[in-house]
């Protein structure tokens, strides 16, 4: 299995801001994901990040607010970007382990907006 | 589109008897169902999955069923702890795109607290 760590593990941050989540893996891994996680809703995917091309979006989430980047093998980021009290969620980076499509999964974001 | 559904009452048990978590699914039988625990503060922790053509799985105190005709699975913890207490998460692989792309679908998960 895959070790994934992220940065930061929460934040708080005001209104209108961004925020850049860092996602970091010890293996080399092709395609890596980002969920977001609201409470008492279930693990939603925001996009799939594959490297050299750009990140596959999900219904209802879009580029301009979530702007994704793959440069290597190992590592992602996700910006939340012009962030209202909405945002406020749990941010989780995850690459496929196996052939059964099993997920491994960063500790996650905190993301607080006031 | 495939939805999952899950108790979303929590779950109490005593030390040393048998949890066992409900994952119902509404459409298609999916390929492989997969099980995940979470504990407050962290990520998904996979736990094990079980293929459409298998009945039963196992590992360790932790045993899963599916039952394709009834479109539910079954995730079992013998001999309970305390240290088990946490969410537990259910998984469906979905394809899309004629078969091109995938992702996980997720349950809302179920709490399980085993007490001492």
């Amino acid at each position: 299995s895959a070790v994934i760590s992220q940065k930061p593990s929460r934040d708080i941050c005001q209104r209108g801001t961004s925020l850049t989540i860092q996602c970091q893996v010890d293996s080399q891994v092709t395609m890596m994901f980002w969920y977001r996680q609201q409470p008492g809703q279930s693990l939603t995917l925001i996009a799939t990040a594959n490297q050299g091309s750009e990140a596959t979006y999900e219904s209802g989430f879009v580029i301009d607010k979530f702007p994704i980047s793959r440069p290597n093998l190992t590592f992602s980021t996700l910006t939340v970007s012009n962030m209202s009290p909405e945002d406020s969620s749990i941010y989780l980076c995850s690459v496929v382990g196996g052939a059964s499509y099993e997920q491994y999964f960063g500790p996650g974001t905190r993301l607080t907006v006031t | 589109s495939q939805k999952i559904e899950q108790n979303s009452e929590a779950l109490n048990i005593q030390e040393g008897k048998t949890a066992t978590l409900t994952c119902n699914y509404t459409n298609y039988s999916p390929a492989y169902l997969q099980w995940y625990r979470q504990d407050p503060g962290r990520g998904p922790v996979f736990l094990l999955l079980i293929r459409e053509n298998e009945k039963e799985k196992r590992k360790e105190r932790l045993k899963v069923t599916f039952d394709t005709t009834l479109k539910q699975s079954l995730f079992h913890i013998t001999a309970s702890q305390p240290a088990d207490s946490a969410t537990y998460l259910c998984a469906l692989v979905q394809t899309y795109n004629a078969g091109n792309n995938r992702k996980l679908i997720w349950g809302l998960g179920t709490s399980l607290a085993v007490n001492p």
